[in-house]
């Protein structure tokens, strides 16, 4: 089983859509979430961190559920330009090393 | 401010033969890492440095030796390439904070070895 799993999708959705991403991660040490985007045949960047309070950064919503081992990515009003890959990333412990990286889930936006 | 720059980006090997990847950044950043990005897969950790002059095995070692004579550098060195080590490689630095460390990526370098 890998440590992080995410749907690879495809997603295919209307621009305006609202669309939710899960992943879920195995080590119960974990400490530390995000989301990175990546665009194709480029780096990743960091789309946001995920908060156990939840967090907000415009149209992206991201919750943490620690109970269930899951985090979240929700977009809403879904633009041509959200069109990427999108990483889950956990870290165990305190230390940048142990940092995961889900395969990613891909979304496409069509107009 | 160029943040987290990669040379080569492109590079094709034989079999056998030997590079080194350069990573450079600019963000007075404590740890870089490598890792390598193949389809399917999520980023794995090759090498990482806490500092200047340390270096760790991460996830995926084998093949592959590093080096951080300076703070702005972390090599990459593949002595005897393999058709296994064909992958996309992205070095990353973060500040080394506790809980909020956020790393950031160089450009990629796409590597074939035939």
């Amino acid at each position: 089983r890998k440590e992080v799993e995410q749907d690879p999708g495809p997603f295919n959705v209307p621009e305006g859509a609202t669309v939710a991403f899960n992943c879920t991660y195995s080590n119960s040490a974990s400490q530390s979430f995000f989301w990175y985007r990546q665009d194709c045949r480029k780096e990743p960047k960091l789309l946001m961190s995920v908060y156990s309070s939840g967090n907000e950064d415009g149209r992206f919503t991201a919750q943490l559920n620690r109970a269930s081992q899951y985090i979240s990515l929700l977009i809403r009003d879904s633009k041509l330009s959200d069109s990427a890959t999108y990483l889950c990333v956990v870290r165990v412990g305190t230390g940048g090393f142990k940092t995961i990286f889900g395969a990613g889930t891909r979304l496409f936006v069509k107009a | 401010n160029a943040g987290v720059t990669q040379t080569p980006k492109f590079r094709v090997l034989k079999t056998g033969q030997s590079m080194t990847l350069l990573c450079a950044q600019d963000m007075n950043h404590e740890y870089m890492y490598w890792y390598r990005q193949d389809p399917g897969m999520g980023l794995r950790l090759i090498h990482y440095s806490v500092g200047e002059g340390t270096t760790a095995k991460g996830e995926v070692p084998d093949g592959y030796n590093v080096s951080r004579l300076k703070k702005q550098n972390f090599l990459l060195g593949l002595e005897s390439a393999a058709p296994s080590q064909t992958s996309v490689y992205f070095c990353a630095s973060s500040p080394g904070l506790i809980n909020t460390d956020t790393q950031y990526f160089g450009p990629g370098t796409r590597l074939t070895v035939l």
